[in-house]
């Protein structure tokens, strides 16, 4: 077991809408990164935050925010969702350059 | 991009040895070759990671050419349980250009025959 928790499970939402996905990360993880991943394809990186600062940011727009709490738990926030944002949500907790251990995942439904 | 080239798909028959390959030609004194696998539908899981040296723990082995560009991952007596996509990784401790180190390709798609 992991040990880094993610919620919801499942989640349906409309295009326009917003949404905040929750990561809590494993026991003395400083890190936390975000991916998203679509039907089919590998994760592909969104950001990472540092002790609570964003440490890195892959090819996605501004829509897509986040936040890191000083307990390292980490939220996803998106903006005016479009359907193409239908995903898998995967958080991943590390020690700084460490592996990072992934959790369930959130799965979104745009519709 | 990934900086790794992987099988599409391969298959294995339950209990014999799922030796995966991985292509990474372009690797860098300061990158590590890790591999993470993905069950369907499940959040990856972490396998093994090395530098140079080959490296075993209680999942699977990892074995990197002497001039580190490619490697095999190692599950030693398959189950049907290890059906999964496999994904290696080449990751620098350094972000890249995106503010990444963390990079998955497609994988290969391991299918554990009974």
């Amino acid at each position: 077991e992991t040990g880094v928790t993610q919620s919801p499970t499942h989640l349906i939402k409309t295009r326009g809408q917003q949404v905040t996905l929750r990561c809590s990360s494993q026991s003395g993880h400083n890190t936390v990164s975000w991916y998203q991943q679509a039907l089919g394809q590998g994760p592909q990186f969104i950001f990472q935050y540092y002790r609570e600062e964003e440490n890195g940011r892959g090819n996605f727009p501004p829509r897509f925010s986040g936040l890191q709490f000083p307990n390292y738990s980490s939220e996803l926030n998106v903006n005016a969702l479009e359907l193409d944002d239908s995903a898998l949500y995967l958080c991943a907790s590390s020690s700084y350059r460490g592996e990072q251990y992934f959790g369930p995942g959130t799965r979104l439904t745009v519709t | 991009d990934a900086k790794t080239t992987q099988p599409t798909s391969m298959d294995c028959a339950e209990g014999r040895a799922a030796n995966l390959p991985c292509n990474h030609s372009t690797i860098s004194g300061n990158e590590y070759v890790y591999w993470y696998r993905q069950i369907h539908s499940q959040g990856p899981q972490y396998i093994i990671h090395g530098l140079k040296n080959n490296e075993t723990n209680e999942m699977a082995s990892l074995i990197i050419t002497e001039d580190r560009k490619s490697s095999t991952l190692i599950l030693p007596h398959a189950t049907l349980r290890d059906t999964a996509v496999y994904y290696c990784i080449v990751r620098s401790l350094y972000l890249d250009n995106y503010g990444q180190n963390f990079v998955f390709g497609p994988g290969t798609r391991l299918s554990v025959l009974p």
